[in-house]
């Protein structure tokens, strides 16, 4: 079985200040991992993805994430917020032996205070 | 590459009636998802195709819903006798299947039940 925790529904950051969302996993099997951004009434956007290769993983808009085993966390961060980092986080895992569903969190709404 | 589009963007029904709502993946992509996102939470799997075939249904999917992929390419998800609990937005997603772990999202379809 498969799942993922994300602590903190809503994080607010000041523009410039650092982003931290956390991302706890369960995986019966080496997992991949993934987060995902979504902006109001729209689908969501691949941020970066985990798939057993470098620990540390750098994705689009100067976010990356980094895979600690020891913890099964995936947090992603940003040095720096902008204004339009401001959406919808979800962490997602799935088992990639079969990639046929994706376990969603329940997301992380960020705000972004100018 | 056009992306993933889903039509209608917003459906509102009364409680009873029934609804269709279609995917359109990208065109190359043999694999094609369903989930179904509530308020406040998560995106939650519904189903998917490989081609034309359905491999895999969620125990979300009541016997009122039903998806077809009828020529392996655009999909449709109907539910008959919409019920309150239906109101979600219904994401669509699709992916080859040698690259599983990647998963494009349409802007799904907003539904809500009155």
């Amino acid at each position: 079985a498969q799942s993922v925790t994300q602590l903190g529904s809503h994080v607010s950051v000041s523009e410039g200040a650092l982003v931290l969302l956390r991302c706890n996993y369960s995986s019966s099997v080496p997992p991949y991992l993934f987060w995902y951004v979504q902006y109001p009434n729209q689908g969501l956007q691949l941020l970066l993805k985990y798939t057993s290769a470098a620990t540390l993983v750098k994705g689009i808009n100067g976010f990356e994430a980094e895979f600690k085993k020891s913890e099964t966390s995936f947090h992603l961060t940003k040095p720096s917020a902008h204004m339009s980092d401001a959406a919808e986080y979800f962490c997602a895992v799935n088992d990639p032996n079969t990639g046929n569903q994706f376990y969603f969190g329940t997301g992380t709404s960020l705000t972004v205070i100018p | 590459d056009t992306g993933v589009s889903q039509d209608p963007r917003h459906k509102i029904t009364k409680r009873g009636q029934n609804v269709t709502f279609r995917c359109d993946p990208i065109s190359e992509h043999n694999r094609l998802y369903w989930y179904r996102q509530t308020l406040g939470q998560g995106p939650e799997f519904l189903t998917y195709f490989q081609n034309e075939a359905q491999l895999e249904k969620s125990r979300l999917l009541s016997d009122r819903f039903s998806a077809e992929r009828p020529k392996g390419s655009f999909s449709t998800l109907e539910i008959q006798r919409t019920e309150q609990g239906d109101s979600a937005m219904y994401l669509c997603a699709s992916s080859l299947v040698r690259t599983t772990d990647t998963q494009y999202f349409g802007p799904g379809t907003r539904l809500t039940v009155l």
